[in-house]
């Protein structure tokens, strides 16, 4: 069974640093990849999505991903974080034409960033 | 204009009794999700509906779980007979469904949170 892996739990930052939040996902085929955000006090929200083509994907915010096929990761990176980039940050993964075709989410990463 | 929305926004209950949950999903939007965020959880799947089709329920973890659409809009998410470990975060997500479930973008509710005393 397909399964996403997010082993920072929670990440505290100071603004200006660098950021990259793992996910890793356990699945031999074609995947779909996604990382989701949620602002305190809103919906969770779309941040960037991976499907095919480049492996570096950009997002909203000056986020980015790189899909690496070969350590199963698309770990999430931001080259300096804001104090309003505190949120909860979750990694899913679909596979692509599977008979598996809903979103797999992993635990989440919480990250605040201290002014 | 209007998001997904969900109601009610919070919901506590005794154990043993039956609780109904609201999903409004973006108008046009043809795919609807449930999902529950148990505390230090991720999201799981719980079920999908996409149009006329029948349900995806591989997600429900019981039978005193079920979900139905109807009219292709509203959906409403019944737990009976709730134990303490329903009590989650329920969250219910839309999309155009146009491309299916593994590549459509997903528009999340607000959730709404039960405990189940």
């Amino acid at each position: 069974a397909q399964s996403v892996s997010q082993h920072n739990h929670h990440v505290i930052l100071s603004e200006a640093a660098s950021l990259e939040l793992g996910c890793n996902y356990s699945y031999g085929g074609t995947v779909n990849l996604f990382w989701y955000v949620q602002y305190p006090g809103q919906h969770l929200q779309l941040l960037l999505k991976y499907f095919s083509g480049d492996p570096l994907v950009k997002g909203i915010k000056g986020f980015e991903a790189e899909f690496i096929k070969s350590k199963f990761s698309f770990n999430l990176r931001k080259p300096s974080v804001q104090w309003s980039d505190t949120a909860e940050y979750f990694c899913a993964v679909s596979s692509y034409g599977g008979a598996t075709n809903k979103l797999i989410f992993g635990t989440g990463t919480l990250l605040a960033v201290q002014p | 204009g209007a998001g997904v929305s969900q109601s009610p926004s919070n919901k506590v209950t005794e154990k043993g009794k039956d609780v109904e949950l609201r999903c409004d999903p973006i108008s046009g939007h043809t795919a609807l999700y449930w999902y529950r965020q148990s505390l230090g959880q991720g999201l799981e799947f719980l079920i999908y509906f996409q149009g006329n089709s029948a349900p995806d329920k591989s997600g429900l973890p019981s039978d005193r779980f079920s979900a139905e659409r109807t009219g292709g809009s509203v959906s409403t998410l019944t737990i009976q007979r709730t134990q303490q470990e329903d009590s989650a975060v329920y969250l219910c997500a839309s999309s155009w469904g146009l491309a299916g479930p593994s590549t459509d973008t997903q528009y999340f509710g607000p959730g709404t949170r039960l405990t189940v005393l």
